[in-house]
């Protein structure tokens, strides 16, 4: 059974601070594929990221980056210099093969002025 | 390119009711889902189509929900009667390979 588990249930911080969400991951899969969702207030659920499971470089995009470390089994997403826009829940999520996505509980990140 | 169009946007009925959810998915996309996001939860996958045929139904509740998508293209997806527990969010998304891109949702109140 694939299980994902993001510990922090909610994080609050003050704008520009850096921030990291963690994300770790069970699955008897060899390959699968990790992704991270951004769910604002609006209720819609916003693609971020995917990574498969032979791809373990790290990934940056602009402010957020992600460490992907498969002897761990953790998936975890860093947001530099945040803003009061990133506040969202945020969710961890698998896929092995062709199945349907498992998510996280999410992190509800705050981002105070 | 349109996205996941989803509809109604929201829906209230009493318990006991039945009520029915329609997904139109990206054009070209083989495969559909269905997820229930209930408040303070991620999104719990209920049924996969790969085309018109059911690929995962394991956490689909049979004896109440069911859904089709006949032609291979948008789907339905209904709860016969409702329950209050059944109040949640429900989440169409589509994928051509790994990956889905999400509706909008249909946000359901149970009363």
């Amino acid at each position: 059974a694939q299980k994902v588990t993001q510990a922090q249930t909610e994080i609050s911080v003050v704008e520009k601070e850096d921030v990291t969400l963690d994300c770790v991951y069970e699955t008897r899969d060899t390959t699968y594929y990790l992704f991270w969702y951004k769910q604002p207030p609006s209720g819609e659920l916003v693609f971020l990221i995917r990574r498969n499971s032979f791809d373990e470089q790290n990934e940056i995009s602009g402010r957020y980056s992600w460490n992907f470390q498969k002897s761990t089994s953790s998936f975890n997403f860093t947001i530099t210099a945040s803003q009061v826009v990133d506040s969202a829940v945020y969710f961890c999520a698998l896929m092995g093969g062709a199945d349907g996505l498992t998510f996280g509980k999410g992190t509800h990140l705050i981002i105070q002025p | 390119e349109a996205g996941v169009a989803q509809s109604p946007r929201y829906k209230i009925i009493e318990k006991r009711q039945s009520v029915a959810f329609w997904c139109n998915p990206i054009s070209g996309h083989a495969t559909l889902y269905w997820y229930q996001q209930i408040l303070g939860q991620g999104p719990k996958l209920l049924i996969q189509f790969q085309n018109n045929g059911v690929v995962d139904d394991s956490q689909l509740p049979k004896d109440r929900f069911s859904a089709e998508r006949l032609k291979g293209v948008d789907s339905t997806l209904k709860i016969q009667p409702a329950k209050l527990e059944d109040s949640a969010v429900y989440l169409c998304a589509s994928s051509p390979g790994h990956g889905n891109t999400f509706g909008s949702g249909t946000r359901l109140t149970v009363v």
